[in-house]
């Protein structure tokens, strides 16, 4: 499978525990998209790597919160003291990144479950 | 102020009963609008992508077009294997590569 491919598929944690996402993006893609998901909502961006260069943080992302993409291949997204409130679906996506071409295709997300 | 609005919520239809979802925006300068399926507990799946007022593309029974402040996705004869929820993104501005989502459409289709 070539798809984007995200780990692990789901987490349950304890409120104040830091976890940490892994997505890994089409070979030859070199944007990298997070996004995040509530029941009922559409995905809301988060943040955009452009290769290792993260190019675009939402104010969504809050210090507790960080994404790397440290060779412009798989990216993580790591919370630190979690919280209730972020409980979603965390998406990753990416796209080929040429001008005028953004069709982001998506992985399978990680739900992620804060007690 | 919502930029994308998606209509109906939802959605009930028979098997073969077409009918058309709807996607309306306030925004200027748009860059792209996007369309995706999403089946529960699952990523987004793409499917279409409209860059122009008049602009329309097909795929099976579905068939996207845009016009200066809304998208249509018409759904010709729907089977039961159509059903999920149907997202409209956009991609305006200047150099933001972010899609900005509407809250869905949950299409059934009963056999």
């Amino acid at each position: 499978d070539t798809g984007v491919s995200q780990d692990p598929r789901h987490k349950i944690t304890k409120r104040g525990q830091n976890v940490t996402f892994r997505c890994d993006p089409i070979s030859e893609h070199n944007r990298l998209y997070w996004y995040r998901q509530t029941l009922g909502q559409g995905p809301e961006f988060l943040t955009y790597f452009q290769n290792e260069a993260q190019l675009e943080k939402s104010r969504l992302l809050s210090d507790r919160f960080s994404a790397e993409r440290p060779k412009g291949s798989f990216s993580t997204l790591e919370i630190q003291r979690t919280e209730q409130g972020d409980s979603a679906m965390y998406l990753c996506a990416s796209s080929l990144g040429l001008a005028g071409n953004n069709e982001q295709f998506f992985g399978p997300g990680t739900r992620l479950t804060v007690l | 102020e919502d930029q994308v609005t998606q209509s109906p919520e939802a959605l009930r239809l028979q098997e073969g009963e077409s009918s058309s979802l709807n996607c309306s925006y306030t925004v200027s300068g748009l860059r792209g609008l996007f369309w995706y399926r999403q089946d529960p507990g699952k990523g987004p799946e793409f499917l279409f992508t409209l860059y122009s007022a008049g602009e329309e593309k097909e795929k099976e029974r579905l068939k996207a077009t845009l016009t200066k402040k809304e998208s249509f996705l018409h759904i010709t004869a729907p089977k039961p294997e159509d059903s999920a929820t149907y997202l409209c993104a956009l991609r305006y501005g200047g150099a933001t590569n972010k899609l900005i989502f509407g809250t869905g459409t949950l299409l059934a289709v009963q056999p």
